[in-house]
């Protein structure tokens, strides 16, 4: 497939749960980034990742762990999560990250219910 | 600090009808805006972009400075129009983010 995929596409888990979700892109992009998508809110950005290195992280908190081992691949390690977790989670890369004007091209999401 | 905002959450009107899309930011460089689109059970994608200066699906934005406004605008509105519209502004300062406005979702009644 090409562009950018997520998996699993919905969620569901309890709070005690650990769950992971996960982004590929197929674009031989260098940065990736995570964002949250709520009912009532703009689109967030948490976390973003330059040539495998966190580049920014927009206060997000702990319970929320980002992993990426490789310019392609973008974890979102999740434990102890809130209902009001409960949302979409979008990935999205782009060519390079700083450069200014980067287009970003976005997964399809993870739908995450948080119960 | 950067923010987007579309006063408008919902906008409906009729086929072949003009349609805007209001969108106003504050930044205090020199910013960098998008339109993106979301279809229905598709994934958000770029419509257009300031600099390139095209017209997407007939769609034009024009960035004007003085109101800090970026409004997208389509002289007669087609039902495939029917989306989710956000407008985002590339902060550059410091390190690229993307700002997301609200969203409006645009429904074309036929």
């Amino acid at each position: 497939e090409t562009g950018v995929t997520q998996t699993p596409r919905h969620l569901v888990m309890g709070m005690t749960n650990k769950k992971s979700l996960k982004c590929e892109q197929h674009l031989g992009h260098n940065a990736m980034y995570w964002y949250k998508q709520s009912a009532k809110k703009p689109l967030e950005l948490m976390f973003v990742y330059s040539l495998e290195e966190r580049v920014e992280n927009n206060s997000v908190p702990s319970r929320f762990s980002p992993e990426c081992p490789n310019s392609s691949h973008l974890f979102l390690h999740l434990h102890t999560l809130q209902p009001e977790d409960s949302a979409l989670y979008l990935c999205a890369s782009s060519h390079d990250f700083g450069t200014g004007g980067e287009t970003q091209y976005f997964g399809p999401g993870t739908r995450l219910l948080v119960l | 600090a950067q923010r987007v905002t579309q006063p408008e959450k919902l906008l409906s009107v009729f086929k072949g009808a003009p349609v805007e899309l209001k969108c106003n930011y504050s930044y205090s460089g020199s910013p960098e805006l998008f339109w993106y689109v979301q279809y229905s059970r598709q994934r958000l994608q770029l419509l257009l972009r300031h600099i390139s200066r095209e017209s997407i699906k007939g769609f034009t934005a024009d960035l004007n400075k003085g109101e800090t406004s970026f409004h997208l605008k389509k002289p007669f509105a087609q039902e495939e129009d029917s989306a989710m519209y956000y407008c985002a502004l590339i902060r550059i300062q410091g390190a690229q983010k993307l700002v997301f406005g609200q969203g409006t979702r645009l429904t074309i009644n036929p």
